[in-house]
């Protein structure tokens, strides 16, 4: 069975720091994606990883993925109070899967 | 562009009432659609997946049901609530391009159904 962690889950920082959220998970990856929710909210897409050491990056959020460590990060740059969110890592097994199993999530709080 | 809805937005109903959330998407055909809970505080469990009309899968035994009765819609229902079946119900949709090595997995979520079963 996939097993897709995030650390830490609660993340509280203050504005204008680095810091960088990490998904493991169990099983050899097709691709990995990143989503955002806000509270009582839905999920956004932010990014699409699909291949080992693809980078992508949006504004202060960038996102790395390593297949053979099994390991993503998404860092933060110069946290501004608007990233305040909960962050999702999801994995995709294989082919026609169609299914992503989606991790604990990474509740982050900017503090001014 | 695509476009997903749900609704309603948010519900309140007895336990042992029946339930029905609709789920649609415009602007694409052929999608997978998908059923998610979220309970509060906590990730995504998913509940069904379709790849195509009348064809469902089932994540987690429940009482809980799911149709696909046209290509765009997805209809989430219970016959008898629980308390349990309270949270945050999303739909979401993904669609393959013709050649997978250009396209992507990405599901797109709606705006969520709100249940509070009392």
């Amino acid at each position: 069975e996939l097993k897709v962690e995030q650390n830490p889950l609660f993340l509280s920082m203050q504005e204008g720091k680095n810091y960088t959220i990490y998904c493991n998970y169990s099983t050899t990856s097709d691709r990995l994606y990143w989503y955002r929710q806000d509270p009582g909210k839905s999920l956004e897409s932010l990014f699409v990883l699909l291949s080992n050491g693809a980078v992508k990056q949006e504004g202060r959020l960038m996102a790395s993925l390593d297949t053979k460590a099994r390991l993503s990060t998404l860092h933060i740059t110069a946290a501004v109070h608007d990233l305040s969110a909960t962050y999702f890592c999801a994995v995709e097994i294989d082919f026609g899967n169609e299914k992503l199993t989606f991790g604990t999530g990474t509740r982050l709080t900017i503090i001014p | 562009s695509q476009t997903i809805h749900q609704w309603p937005a948010t519900l309140v109903q007895p336990v042992g009432s029946p339930l029905s959330l609709e789920c649609t998407v415009e602007g694409t055909s052929n999608p997978n659609l998908y059923w998610y809970r979220q309970a509060a505080g906590r990730g995504l469990q998913l509940l069904f997946y379709s790849v195509g009309i009348g064809q469902i899968s089932s994540e987690v035994p429940q009482n809980l049901s799911a149709s696909r009765p046209q290509d765009r819609q997805f209809i989430l229902s219970s016959k008898k609530l629980l308390l349990s079946d309270s949270g945050f119900y999303l739909c979401a949709w993904s669609g393959l391009a013709g050649d997978r090595a250009l396209s992507t997995d990405t599901q797109y979520f709606g705006p969520g159904t709100r249940l509070t079963v009392l």
